[in-house]
């Protein structure tokens, strides 16, 4: 298994510019999410989703949309790009969607500067 | 806001066990103690959890106090690879697994 694959490692972008995050899993999970970590902090959730066409917001989701259509693949999309947005960005998945939850797999990280 | 308070750095020296402490005061029956870690930038790895009873798996131990108000990963021979910042997270057990990451402790390992 490739577990967790993110794309691109590395992005740079100008402001107003948009773009998608590509995060895809291998394991069959059910639970998939965004994070963004900035420097110095812990990761806080963008976007998560339970299933195949279920999408929920998380902590700070405002400049970013997401979908769900099958269970491998769950798009970031940046809609107009703003250089607070400069970040790294985690996916992550796990069995569970509820009752206990399961280990979380993160992927190896998206950089991105907004100039 | 994260619910767990952990100091922000510690140091062990290598082959020394490596002891990890966190409170979660407010922790509810219901909440697990999970322990994930993050090397230089990677994804975070996940490590161990419990609920009430101490827990040992092939990376490290968790003990929980009786009270549950506090915990301790112990990394029994760490090593320079051990270098990392660990992040003690609390998690209600029917939560669709919204993990809320503090800022962590920075362990050194040095050698």
């Amino acid at each position: 298994n490739a577990g967790v694959t993110q794309t691109p490692k590395f992005q740079v972008l100008k402001t107003g510019q948009s773009m998608t995050l590509q995060c895809a899993q291998d394991m069959n999970h059910e639970y998939m999410s965004w994070y963004r970590q900035d420097p110095g902090m812990g990761l806080r959730l963008i976007h998560y989703s339970v299933g195949a066409g279920i999408t929920d917001q998380g902590e700070v989701p405002n400049g970013y949309n997401v979908s769900r259509s099958t269970t491998e693949d769950f798009p970031l999309r940046l809609l107009s790009a703003a250089p607070s947005q400069t970040s790294v960005y985690f996916c992550a998945s796990s069995y569970s969607t509820g009752g206990l939850q399961e280990t979380q797999y993160f992927g190896p990280g998206t950089r991105l500067l907004v100039l | 806001d994260a619910k767990t308070t952990q100091p922000p750095s510690m140091d062990c020296a290598e082959g020394r066990a490596a002891n990890l402490p966190c409170n979660h005061s407010t922790i509810s029956g219901n909440e697990y103690v999970y322990w994930y870690r993050q090397i230089h930038s990677q994804g975070p790895q996940y490590i161990i959890h419990g609920l009430k009873n101490n827990e040992t798996n092939e990376m490290a131990s968790l003990i929980i106090t009786e009270d549950r108000k506090s915990s301790t990963l112990i990394l029994p021979h760490a090593t320079l690879r051990d270098t990392a910042v660990y992040y003690c997270i609390e998690l209600y057990g029917g939560s669709q697994g919204n993990l809320i990451f503090g800022k962590g402790t920075k362990l050194s390992v040095k050698p």
